[in-house]
């Protein structure tokens, strides 16, 4: 299985701030990853699929980046109802793993 | 709009099977480009995958779980089901039925069910 790990394990930042979330995988799965947003209580939702590609209806303030083993998601200015817990996922093959999350509180 | 919606007990007894149905509106389980799928998340914890299925049938399983996962598709009804056989507290977790865009390589989860609590108590 691939393993992929998240870094940092929680991120505590203001409205405004700059937010990068990093995801590493245990083997190389090309541009094959995907990141969630998920809130309290409420299933996740997509933001970025194909490592880079924004999904539809979701704000150009997020973007991703990288290949191969090591990806990042970037809030670029972090907005109140961004505080919520984030997910890395590689899509490259079976069994499809998620990373530990990450969560991103109000300082 | 598509709309995924889970159904079935939220309460087993420790060595019976677990069965869960997902039934789709706004939209085609056939259509040609999208997978199925299930996805648990325990209270507090992380994702994790369970399996995939195609709407002819063709299905995919996570290993770790693979010899008690059974997945099906009706299409006559729209729906897909699953069932986790020999259930343990371990098996405790929110359960999403979700849509893949595609099956592997791409397989993201465009559409979420709800989720479902099933807890594993006698």
């Amino acid at each position: 299985d691939i393993q992929m790990t998240q870094s940092p394990s929680s991120v505590s930042a203001s409205v405004g701030d700059r937010v990068t979330i990093t995801c590493r995988a245990s083997q190389g799965v090309s541009r094959w990853l995907a990141w969630y947003q998920q809130k309290a209580g409420k299933a996740p939702k997509v933001l970025i699929y194909a490592a880079s590609s924004l999904q539809s209806g979701v704000p150009s303030r997020f973007s991703g980046s990288g290949s191969g083993t090591e990806f990042t998601l970037t809030i670029s200015s972090l907005q109140p109802e961004d505080f919520a817990t984030y997910y890395c996922q590689q899509a490259n093959s079976f069994p499809l793993t998620f990373g530990q999350g990450t969560k991103v509180e109000i300082k | 709009q598509l709309q995924l919606q889970e159904s079935g007990p939220g309460l087993v007894k420790p060595s019976e099977t677990l069965s869960l149905t997902c039934t789709v509106s706004g939209g085609s389980i056939t259509s040609s480009s999208y997978y199925w799928g299930w996805i648990r998340q325990p209270p507090g914890k992380g994702l994790e995958w369970i399996a995939s299925i195609f709407y002819s049938g063709s299905t995919y399983h996570n290993p770790s779980l693979e010899s008690r996962v059974t997945m099906s598709v009706d299409t006559s009804k729209n729906q897909f089901s699953l069932k986790l056989s020999s259930v343990t507290a371990a098996d405790t977790a929110v359960y999403y039925c979700v849509r893949f865009r595609e099956v592997v390589p791409g397989a993201t989860v465009d559409y979420w069910g709800q989720g479902a609590l099933v807890t594993v108590s006698s």
